[in-house]
């Protein structure tokens, strides 16, 4: 099977813009999540989607929203823009049992904002 | 509060030795633990979960829930053991899922 893939893998963006990035998931994975990674903090939840419903939120302020298709793609979004969103973002998909899962990551899209 | 720790940033060790990697977490539920590994250059990928209790490329770990410890041990490291090792824990409620992840340990393993 394919492995998750991340579009696109660099991104330079100004401070105030919005930028949109995507994931497709393993096939026949239902559930994907969003990580952001920075030296600082590490790797941090974003929030999870199944079935195009998001039931999974951490602690980022609302300029980060997500959504998911109705086959299983994923896009997040982040509007406005500030220098501290400049991360790795990663997708990771999973067959959706739960806390159990094992979750496949993608090999991130990296945000650069001036 | 959900916290994972890794109190090393880095663990540098001569190849043949042991290895112990430490994870401490803090989760008032039963927790779901696991071990994920990104060597350079790859992506991060799941080296092994404590529900397996399995041994993968040689490696182990056991959960003690009595010091809520998730420590991953080697008999002997390999340079190619060599990687950046993050501890993580599996919350959510229902049949949903997030993990909480530790800061991470960087291995070095010396010739």
């Amino acid at each position: 099977k394919a492995g998750v893939t991340q579009t696109p893998r660099y991104l330079i963006k100004t401070r105030g813009q919005q930028v949109t990035l995507s994931c497709s998931p393993i096939s026949g994975h239902r559930s994907v999540s969003w990580y952001q990674q920075t030296p600082g903090q590490g790797l941090q939840f974003l929030f999870e989607y199944f079935s195009e419903t998001q039931r999974n939120k951490g602690n980022f302020p609302g300029r980060f929203s997500g959504r998911q298709f109705s086959n299983s793609r994923s896009e997040m979004n982040v509007s406005t823009l500030e220098l501290g969103d400049s991360a790795l973002y990663l997708c990771a998909s999973s067959s959706a049992r739960g806390r159990l899962d094992t979750q496949y990551f993608g090999p991130g899209t990296r945000l650069t904002v001036l | 509060a959900q916290r994972v720790t890794q109190p090393e940033k880095l663990l540098s060790v001569f190849k043949g030795a042991p290895v112990e990697l430490k994870c401490n977490y803090s989760y008032s539920g039963s927790p779901e633990l696991f071990w994920y590994v990104q060597y350079s250059r790859q992506r991060l990928q799941l080296l092994l979960r404590h529900i397996s209790r399995e041994s993968i490329k040689g490696f182990t770990a056991d959960l003690n829930k009595g010091e809520t410890s998730f420590h991953l041990k080697k008999p002997f490291a390999q340079e190619e053991d060599s990687a950046m090792y993050y501890c993580a824990l599996s919350t959510g409620s229902g049949n949903t899922g997030k993990l909480i992840f530790g800061q991470g340990t960087t291995l070095q393993v010396k010739p």
